[in-house]
């Protein structure tokens, strides 16, 4: 099966620091998107972006489908962005399939 | 309103109880998932029900029984459950199995 990769797995960063998060996949995907899990345990959508970029207030994301790369940039952190941060993808109507995480804190 | 409810939110039960949990959404979402998450994990998929129809088991033990009522609720049904199975278990739906998912808060699940 396709396998996903993401990097860091761990981040740590001082409040108002900028941020790049990186999900490599291992074949074409149709379907992408990236979630952040909050400390309570909360999955909440970020972006659905099987390619090209998106922007949503202090985050954004590019995926380069032809590359088999996603990247999410954190920008101007804040406290309230720590948890972690999972890419996932899928092909069609198969099962979605999460890579391991990266975990960020967010120190003030 | 992307809003997937789920009760309990919290749950304890011993290995010889039986206890369902309830999930819930109102977005005309024809599919609809459960997951499980150990700490330090990601999400793992149990099943899929699609139009109301189990479409997807991920080889679960039976001790977990889905069951989709309306195309609003999904129950998992929990019976001789082992300490091994407390996780994080979250619910989702889409539009179709195609589409966005959109997951729920969660039951956090201790066997004692």
């Amino acid at each position: 099966g396709i396998q996903v990769e993401q990097s860091p797995p761990d981040l740590i960063l001082q409040e108002g620091a900028n941020s790049t998060l990186r999900c490599n996949f291992s074949d074409s995907v149709n379907n992408l998107q990236w979630f952040h899990q909050n400390p309570w345990g909360q999955l909440i959508n970020l972006f659905y972006i099987p390619s090209g970029t998106k922007q949503n207030g202090r985050l954004s994301a590019t995926t380069v489908a032809t590359e088999r790369y996603s990247l999410l940039y954190i920008s101007s952190s804040q406290t309230t962005d720590s948890g972690v941060y999972f890419c996932a993808f899928r092909r069609g109507s198969e099962k979605l399939v999460f890579g391991k995480g990266t975990k960020l804190t967010v120190n003030p | 309103d992307t809003e997937v409810t789920q009760t309990p939110k919290h749950l304890v039960m011993g290995m010889t109880n039986k206890k369902s949990l309830k999930c819930e959404q109102h977005m005309g979402h024809r599919a609809m998932y459960w997951y499980k998450q150990k700490a330090k994990k990601p999400p793992e998929l149990m099943f899929v029900y699609s139009y109301e129809k189990l479409s997807i088991n991920e080889s679960v033990p039976s001790r977990f029984s889905p069951e989709c009522p309306n195309s609003s609720l999904l129950n998992l049904h929990l019976h001789a459950l082992q300490p091994e199975d407390s996780a994080l278990y979250l619910c989702a739906s889409s539009q179709d199995r195609e589409k966005t998912q959109y997951f729920g808060p969660g039951t956090r699940l201790l066997v004692l």
